[in-house]
């Protein structure tokens, strides 16, 4: 099966700028995952879909980052503005009972 | 918040070795996973073990899981350059959001 899809592969911004981060998992996985990786950390959790609802979002920093899969496949992940502690790999990843966890490659964003 | 400390957060070996890395976690598991991530990349899922198993094998991979002292561990035997990497735990299963630790850094010395 294909992987989980994400782009672009690198992004670097001004502060205060925007930026958008595309996802597209599994097909078949209704459950999606945001994740970010500081550098020299672990993988962080920002939301969680199941379909298009979602289920955890307790970790978003809901001032700046908004995120949202539509009929419940792509998803994405807006930093409204960015700042430089935003800088970061943010990892999509799906799931599914029977198969597990695939992650994506990753977009790896640099806030200059 | 993490779940998984691993332990060391670094270590370097020489090619030919065995890499040992640990970790603790805090709460009850069904099952906990240990994955790879290169530099820069995304991460691979490399094995997991169940509650109730306490040893698990996979290739050069040793995976030991201890529920009454929350721990496991990760042995790679016979390491090779290309194993160079971050290894990190995780715990969550079905649907639930996958919890990591910080990671330990190997580095294998050709």
């Amino acid at each position: 099966e294909a992987g989980v899809a994400q782009s672009p592969r690198y992004k670097i911004i001004e502060k205060r700028q925007s930026v958008a981060f595309w996802c597209n998992p599994i097909s078949g996985h209704a459950t999606l995952y945001w994740y970010q990786q500081i550098l020299g950390q672990g993988p962080k959790l920002l939301i969680q879909f199941q379909n298009n609802g979602v289920v955890d979002d307790s970790q978003l920093p809901k001032d700046r980052f908004s995120a949202e899969r539509l009929k419940g496949v792509d998803s994405t992940l807006k930093i409204q503005p960015a700042k430089l502690e935003d800088s970061a790999v943010y990892l999509c990843a799906s799931s599914s009972e029977a198969y597990g966890y695939t992650f994506g490659s990753g977009t790896r964003l640099t806030v200059v | 918040s993490q779940q998984g400390e691993e332990d060391p957060q670094a270590l370097s070996i020489q090619e030919g070795e065995n890499a040992t890395m640990n970790c603790s976690y805090k709460t009850s598991i069904n099952n906990l996973q240990w994955y790879r991530q290169n530099s820069g990349r995304g991460l691979v899922h490399l094995i997991l073990i169940r509650s109730n198993e306490r040893e698990k094998h996979s290739g050069r991979l040793r995976v030991t899981l201890d529920t009454s002292k929350k721990s496991s561990s990760l042995l790679i035997t016979a390491s090779r350059a290309a194993d160079t990497a971050s290894y990190f735990c995780a715990t969550g299963s079905g649907n639930t959001p996958l919890v990591f630790g910080k990671g330990t850094r190997l580095s294998v010395i050709a």
